[in-house]
């Protein structure tokens, strides 16, 4: 079956405009995770959701950063007016419920703010 | 949740046995030990996890020492295609919260 699905793969924006990034989980699972990585880094966590709700958003840097599930399935991360510190790579997740630690990851969406 | 100490980089010759080691001195004992990887430009994927017995699957086997103060992760016969950055974590089993920490892990270069 299909994987985790993230769009766009790469994104090259200007510095102050807004960036929408897209993940589609796989089908049935019900936990959703956002994670963003800087080169030489480790994924660093940043919101998760159970169904449509988010269960822990204590990862996300500042209220520029924004994430959504509405129908428990695709979930959109939104970041307004960007900067060049959050050029990373962001990855989403799955896992098919919220106990366990098998998460499956995307292959991520790359964004570069110029 | 506990935090590990890795190597930060290790070299194994192809077809010899990897063993990646990992610290977790500060584990609980609620807390099991999770590996992923993480080929280049690619996400993290899952590689094993255990509590306190010795795990072992298709990709590789876990051994946590008695005291769970430490594990080694072992690919058997290393190839090429397991050059990767190896993340150790550690996490509650049945945690509310099912994110995973990150450290930085230990880059194994497989030549």
């Amino acid at each position: 079956g299909a994987g985790v699905s993230q769009t766009p793969s790469n994104k090259v924006t200007e510095k102050g405009k807004y960036v929408e990034l897209r993940c589609d989980p796989i089908s049935g699972h019900t936990a959703l995770y956002w994670y963003r990585q800087s080169l030489g880094q480790g994924p660093e966590f940043l919101i998760y959701f159970q169904g449509t709700g988010a269960a822990d958003d204590s990862g996300l840097p500042n209220d520029r950063f924004f994430a959504v599930r509405p129908e428990g399935s695709v979930s959109t991360l939104k970041i307004q007016r960007t900067e060049r510190g959050d050029s990373a790579v962001y990855l989403c997740a799955s896992s098919l419920y919220q106990g366990t630690g098998e998460l499956f990851f995307g292959e991520g969406s790359r964004l570069t703010v110029l | 949740d506990a935090k590990t100490t890795q190597p930060p980089s290790m070299d194994c010759a192809e077809g010899r046995a990897a063993n990646l080691p990992c610290n977790h001195s500060t584990i609980s004992g609620n807390e099991y030990v999770y590996w992923y990887r993480q080929i280049h430009s690619q996400g993290p994927q899952y590689i094993i996890h255990g509590l306190k017995n010795n795990e072992t699957n298709e990709m590789a086997s876990l051994i946590i020492t008695e005291d769970r103060k430490s594990s080694t992760l072992i690919l058997p016969h290393a190839t090429l295609r397991d050059t990767a950055v190896y993340y150790c974590i550690v996490r509650v089993g049945s945690s509310n919260t099912g994110k995973l920490i990150f450290g930085q892990g230990t880059t194994l270069q497989v030549k």
